[in-house]
């Protein structure tokens, strides 16, 4: 079945640091592939998507590229601030009319 | 900005007591899907609608879950008899329609079940 894997957490980094936390994916087919994240005490929300090959998400410095080769959504920002701590879910659908399916999270937490 | 609505935001019950979950989708969004997310794991789908019908159930526990959205707009989510290993974060999306991969979640009812 369709399943997502992601790196396990928790995170600390330093601000301003490099981030990438890693996602691969197995699915039948050409799924659409998300990123959400969720703030302490807040639901999910929808970072960024990308919905077929080589397409790059981008939203608020953070970045994903969809490879099929590598069946890997990797989420990428250059420069983290402490408002960026949060729990992160890489997420795949298989089609538009199906559920999404969600990673286990990553909890990301950055040092002033 | 339009947002998911749920209530209530935390709920403590004791073990084989019922207890029921409200959301309310943003106006306009035919899809509605109710998630459940244990304590260090991703949401997975209890159920999903489509207007009033349900369209995935296959992850719902029918034995003690139920759920409803009689007109198609708001949805109710109902655990009865509830037990210890149902204490979880319960969510509510929302999507226009089953084309639109978009879902837009609530804030979520946080059960615990003493």
């Amino acid at each position: 079945g369709n399943s997502v894997t992601q790196m396990e957490g928790p995170v600390t980094l330093s601000e301003e640091a490099f981030l990438t936390i890693n996602c691969t994916y197995t699915a039948t087919g050409y799924p659409s592939l998300f990123w959400y994240v969720q703030y302490p005490g807040e639901g999910l929300q929808l970072l960024l998507k990308a919905t077929k090959a080589d397409d790059k998400g981008s939203n608020k410095g953070f970045e994903a590229t969809y490879r099929k080769e590598t069946t890997s959504f990797h989420l990428e920002k250059g420069s983290v601030q402490v408002s960026d701590s949060a729990v992160y879910f890489c997420a795949l659908s298989e089609s538009s009319a199906s559920k999404i399916i969600f990673g286990s999270g990553t909890r990301l937490s950055i040092r002033p | 900005e339009a947002e998911v609505a749920q209530s209530p935001r935390y709920k403590i019950t004791e073990k084989s007591q019922a207890v029921a979950f409200w959301c309310d989708p943003i106006s306009g969004h035919a899809t509605l899907y109710w998630y459940r997310q244990i304590l260090g794991q991703g949401p997975e789908l209890l159920v999903q609608f489509q207007d009033e019908s349900v369209v995935d159930d296959s992850q719902l526990p029918k034995d003690r879950f139920s759920a409803e959205r009689l007109k198609g707009v708001d949805s109710t989510l109902k655990i009865q008899p509830a037990e210890l290993g149902d204490s979880a974060m319960y969510l509510c999306a929302s999507s226009f329609d089953r084309a639109t991969d978009t879902q837009y979640f609530g804030p979520g009812t946080r059960l615990t079940v003493l």
